[in-house]
């Protein structure tokens, strides 16, 4: 039982670029979420997936799109990479509904844009 | 989006003491998390707490669901070198569904 991994762990990107983060968990959850990290400013969530087949913005989803490609996968796009993108981000996974709505989290991608 | 206000943001402590540290939101929450990050890590789930008055414990760690459901507190007795790290609270408001919100973090030092 992995829990969340995601992969890269660390990625080097040129302005522009493009690239996916990947996410998967392993815990049958409903729910999967993506955040980036900045020092000073907490956890803020990109974009979050309720339930498989579904997506929706979170705090901070510009210049940022997400597939949740089944029950398992949920994945991270940066279309065209900026230096504002430079951050931590992480995957997490709950429980929808009922009493477990606690979130898991992955180990994290660190992104650097140049 | 939801403001968490997370206090103190540091804490350098000797071992063996107490440390208190609580988290207050502009609305109510229907869920409180309280999560620990080493560096280079993710965060760990340490705590969580589902209903006001609720007083959860994990070993040395204590944590509360205020009674007004728009705060939190956790406790560490009796610190150790390796609780140093970055607390985090997070709550989840009752009228967002599955969102989260997370507070700013307490870094912790123990000096030894």
């Amino acid at each position: 039982n992995a829990g969340v991994t995601q992969t890269p762990k660390f990625q080097v990107l040129k302005t522009g670029q493009s690239m996916t983060l990947q996410c998967a968990q392993d815990m049958n959850h409903n729910s999967m979420y993506w955040y980036r990290q900045d020092p000073g400013m907490g956890l803020r969530l990109i974009y979050y997936s309720a339930s498989e087949g579904t997506t929706d913005k979170g705090e901070v989803p510009n210049g940022y799109n997400v597939s949740r490609l089944n029950k398992r996968e949920f994945s991270l796009r940066l279309e065209s990479a900026a230096p504002s993108q430079t951050s931590v981000y992480f995957c997490a996974s709950s429980e929808y509904g009922g009493r477990v709505r606690e979130q898991y989290f992955g180990p994290g991608t660190r992104l650097t844009v140049t | 989006g939801q403001q968490l206000n997370q206090s103190p943001q540091s804490m350098f402590i000797q071992e063996g003491e107490d440390v208190s540290m609580n988290c207050t939101s502009s609305s109510i929450f229907n869920t409180w998390l309280w999560y620990k990050q080493d560096p280079g890590e993710g965060p760990v789930l340490l705590i969580a707490l589902y209903k006001a008055g609720e007083l959860t414990s994990n070993g040395r760690l204590t944590a509360q669901f205020g009674i007004t459901r728009k705060d939190s507190f956790l406790n560490i007795s009796a610190s150790i070198p390796s609780d140093v790290g970055i607390y985090f609270c997070a709550g989840r408001p009752s009228n967002t569904g599955n969102q989260f919100y997370f507070g700013t973090g307490t870094s912790l030092t123990v000096i030894p």
